[in-house]
């Protein structure tokens, strides 16, 4: 079957802009992250969601960046302003189940880049 | 300090050694630990989880915990060079967390 997919897989984007990134999880997974993740670093959380709610966005750098899923399914990253600060790879995955440690599947991520 | 440290690497072996990988952590609420396998241009995948501390061993990959001393590691038995990636350490704090920390990552290197 189709794994997670995100879009665009390449965004470039002038500083002061906003963007808007897409993420497509696996059917009927119930929980959906966003990560970001440097070049040479580990993926950095960011934000979860069970279903429609936002469960933990604990991650999120400011208030210029937020994510909705409002439907449950497909979910929006959405960065205000972008500064250069903002440039990196930005990560989706989805799970099964939010009540448990399933496995995380990790989706091809959007490379951002600010100029 | 990092709540995750991992040497970055990179490392660099022949195909057929044994490679261990480890991770050093801060948080003692950690108690489930993973390992993610990344290629290049690719998203991570899961390799091997455990919870709490002991061995979990899957055909030539073994994964140790050792909750007093904050360390996990990772063993890989007869390397490949198929076993050329990055792998990540990550961890959770609870079960119904979902939120990863993941370490930096070592890339990892097995010449024919």
């Amino acid at each position: 079957g189709a794994g997670v997919s995100q879009s665009p897989r390449y965004k470039v984007t002038k500083r002061g802009q906003d963007v808007a990134l897409r993420c497509d999880p696996i059917s009927g997974h119930v929980s959906l992250y966003w990560y970001r993740q440097a070049l040479g670093q580990g993926p950095e959380f960011l934000t979860y969601f069970n279903y429609e709610a936002q469960q933990d966005k604990s991650g999120l750098p400011n208030d210029r960046f937020s994510a909705e899923r409002p439907e449950g399914s497909i979910s929006t990253l959405t960065i205000q302003r972008t500064e250069q600060r903002d440039s990196a790879m930005y990560r989706c995955a989805s799970s099964v189940s939010g009540f448990s440690l399933d496995e995380q599947y990790f989706g091809p991520g959007t490379r951002l880049t600010v100029t | 300090q990092k709540e995750v440290e991992q040497d970055p690497g990179p490392l660099s072996v022949p195909e057929g050694a044994i490679v261990s990988l480890n991770c050093t952590y801060s948080n003692s609420a950690f108690q489930y630990f993973m390992w993610y396998r990344q290629y290049s241009r690719k998203g991570p995948e899961l390799l091997m989880y455990t919870y709490s501390s002991g061995n979990k061993e899957d055909g030539r990959f073994t994964a140790q915990v050792d909750k007093s001393s904050k360390y996990i590691s990772l063993f890989i038995r007869d390397s490949q060079p198929s076993d050329s990636a990055t792998y990540l350490c990550a961890m959770s704090a609870s079960q119904g967390a979902q939120k990863l920390v993941f370490g930096q990552g070592t890339r990892l290197t097995i010449n024919p």
